[in-house]
């Protein structure tokens, strides 16, 4: 089956460093991508996503990059605080459709 | 504007009992989507949900798990006969309609079921 995948399962970093979250997917038919924030006893927090048609996309604070050649995803954080403590998880989707899964980063930021 | 609601947040029913586990979408979205999250793991998708049709199940077990969106009130998610497995945290999530602009799907805060 499809699978998306994490390269890295904890990043630690340094309050006011910018962290990058890497992420492999599999299914070259999925058109959208999405990242989302995962705290501890919360649902998943929607922060940022991309459409198939574009390779790089900017919110504050944070930049998504596509590159489908080699079919990667990352999240770019700038100037992480100890607010980004969390997990970050990608996710693809095709269509109107389920999102799939990737199984997360947990990123850590001290002071 | 109220996000996804949820409830219970917290449920503990004992092996063989039925747990029923509510979503309320945003208000507007027609959309409902059930995914269950193993502890240090990502959701796994369950079931895509309209209003009285399912759309996708194929991620829902054959066996004691079932949902539905009726025309009116919340989606359930039913699972029958609990077994200790079925421990984990179900989140639900809710879309706008076909023919928006954004897939994004937004996440209630999740019910996080105990079997003893």
């Amino acid at each position: 089956g499809e699978s998306v995948g994490l390269h890295l399962p904890t990043l630690s970093v340094q309050e006011g460093d910018n962290s990058i979250i890497n992420c492999a997917y599999s299914n070259s038919a999925s058109d959208y991508f999405i990242w989302y924030k995962q705290e501890s006893g919360k649902g998943p927090q929607f922060i940022i996503d991309i459409r198939s048609n574009m390779d790089k996309r900017q919110g504050q604070r944070v930049t998504v990059l596509l590159n489908k050649t080699v079919k990667h995803l990352s999240l770019q954080i700038a100037a992480t605080q100890p607010g980004d403590s969390a997990v970050y998880f990608c996710a693809e989707a095709t269509g109107f459709q389920k999102l799939v899964f990737g199984t997360g980063t947990r990123l850590l930021v001290s002071p | 504007n109220a996000g996804v609601m949820q409830n219970p947040r917290h449920l503990v029913r004992r092996r063989g009992q039925e747990a029923r586990l509510r979503c309320s979408p945003m208000k507007g979205h027609s959309h409902v989507y059930w995914y269950r999250q193993l502890p240090e793991e990502g959701l796994k998708f369950m079931v895509y949900l309209q209003k009285e049709n399912i759309i996708d199940e194929s991620g829902m077990p054959k066996e004691r798990f079932s949902a539905e969106f009726p025309k009116e009130g919340p989606s359930i998610l039913r699972i029958q006969q609990v077994v200790r497995g079925d421990s984990a945290a179900y989140f639900c999530a809710s879309s706008p309609p076909p023919g928006t602009v954004s897939y994004e799907q937004y996440f209630g805060p999740g019910t996080r079921l105990t079997v003893t």
